[in-house]
């Protein structure tokens, strides 16, 4: 069964510029996470979908953040414009329903300079 | 709100030795609890969880976890550390869920601790 997959895997860009990352879950699952880890802190989540539809993006800086999920499969998350304090990785997680384990990607290291 | 503190952001042990790693909870609800293993440039693997059935969770790679209500600890063990255990581990307790509930992903993540073991 394959994983969740994430592009790019690492990407470097200059403040003020836009970045997008990329989420492919695992076929059949209706629930996708973005999760935010700053080096030397744990995971923290900034949106959840299920389907095509935000169930909490309470957590998410709407300022400058935004995800979609258009079609109920991958999901697209974006920074414009990117601040230093961005520099992290970011993890996509997938579970079939909200009710059962989530699985995680191998995330992309953002850093911003 | 629900927080988790990991007691030592760094664990370091001798192969063979007993590796336990702390994790306390703060939950406004009965918790579902985590234990998470990363890997080098990896994504997060489940290693256990609790989700109120057996206080006693046993996980993969030979690692155990109890969940003590009275002393809101669900403290990560392994009797005998291996060099392949080397990683970071995350506790993570279970946000509740939008629709009601409990949610296996959305979750609040302790800070880490790094498991160093030494030949």
């Amino acid at each position: 069964e394959a994983g969740v997959a994430q592009s790019p895997r690492y990407k470097i860009i200059e403040k003020r510029q836009s970045v997008a990352f990329w989420c492919n879950p695992i076929s059949g699952h209706a629930t996708l996470y973005w999760y935010q880890q700053i080096l030397g802190q744990g995971p923290k989540l900034l949106i959840q979908f299920q389907n095509n539809g935000v169930v909490d993006d309470s957590q998410l800086p709407k300022d400058r953040f935004s995800a979609e999920r258009l079609k109920g499969v991958d999901s697209t998350l974006k920074i414009q414009p990117a601040k230093l304090e961005d520099s992290a990785v970011y993890l996509c997680a997938s579970s079939f329903v909200e009710n059962t384990e989530a699985f995680f990607g191998q995330g992309t290291r953002l850093t911003v300079v | 709100a629900q927080s988790v503190t990991q007691l030592g952001s760094h664990v370091s042990v001798s192969e063979g030795a007993l590796v336990l790693l702390r994790c306390n909870y703060s939950s406004s609800v009965p918790p579902y609890l985590f234990w998470y293993v990363q890997y080098p440039n990896q994504g997060l693997q489940l290693l256990l969880k609790y989700t109120s059935a057996a206080t006693l969770v046993k996980g993969i790679n030979g690692f155990e976890a109890e969940f003590k209500k009275s002393e809101t600890s669900f403290h990560l063990t392994k009797p005998s550390a291996h060099m392949s255990d080397a990683a970071e581990y995350f506790c993570a307790v279970s946000d509740p869920s939008n629709a009601g509930g409990t949610s296996y992903g959305k979750l609040t993540f302790g800070q880490g601790t790094i498991l160093t073991v030494h030949p």
